[in-house]
């Protein structure tokens, strides 16, 4: 298993529907993970943290599943503005110096 | 709200040449770093800095790259002789000590830069 795998995408969705991604994972000791935000040739920008079971902050929820070790991003009532490359990051090892990436999920929200 | 700045925005450089690439990070962060992103691919780690030395460095990170802090506020990256396959987004991030962050959340969040187009021709 790749360290930080995603679907790729594109997720094209309508405005206003619910979308999830996953991320899977094959360090099982990892204890924090992220979701950031690309959008096209611009710097990430962190979305959310996950150090538990999970986190909510709006229309986005993360949940994290450790027995299989994948993470998921849901993003309710969609708008034209999420559209962009979800990142899942992952610390490697316990020292967060260094952030392993996944290839991200490509979404288009449409009108 | 506090930013990374990063310059120059693009460089447009012949291979073999010497690129330098400054980042002015966050002041009161103490973590630096530099990752990069080929077209189409993954961020990459290239290197983190802490207390003026290298804390940790990725495969990427061969003699051909330097980093260095010179005056207290600017990181720079340094290729000495840029090949073909330099080409590629390159960011820096900091981030603030765990011990000072104001909560667990924060202790791990990098800043990134809007980040520095380098195309080697």
């Amino acid at each position: 298993r790749k360290e930080v795998e995603q679907d790729p995408g594109p997720f094209n969705v309508p405005e206003g529907a619910t979308v999830a991604f996953n991320c899977t994972y094959s360090n099982s000791a990892s204890q924090s993970f992220f979701w950031y935000r690309q959008d096209c040739r611009k710097e990430p920008k962190l979305l959310m943290s996950v150090y538990s079971s999970g986190n909510e902050d709006g229309r986005f929820t993360a949940q994290l599943n450790r027995a299989s070790q994948y993470i998921s991003l849901l993003i309710r009532d969609s708008k034209l503005s999420d559209s962009a490359t979800y990142l899942c990051v992952l610390p490697e090892g316990g020292n967060n110096r260094k952030l392993i990436w996944g290839l991200g999920t490509s979404l288009a929200v449409n009108p | 709200e506090p930013e990374v700045t990063q310059t120059p925005s693009h460089q447009v450089t012949q291979m073999g040449q010497e690129v330098i690439l400054r980042c002015v990070p966050i002041s009161n962060h103490l973590y630096f770093y530099w990752y990069r992103q080929i077209l189409g691919q993954k961020v990459e780690f290239l290197v983190s800095f802490y207390n003026n030395e290298i804390s940790e460095k990725s495969e990427i990170f061969d003699d051909q790259f330097s980093v260095e802090r010179p005056d207290g506020s600017n990181f720079t990256l340094k290729i000495r002789s840029t090949k073909l396959e330099d080409s590629a987004m390159y960011f820096c991030a900091s981030r603030v000590p765990s011990g000072r962050a104001s909560s667990i959340s924060g202790a791990n969040v990098l800043t990134f830069g809007a980040g520095s187009r380098l195309t080697v021709l």
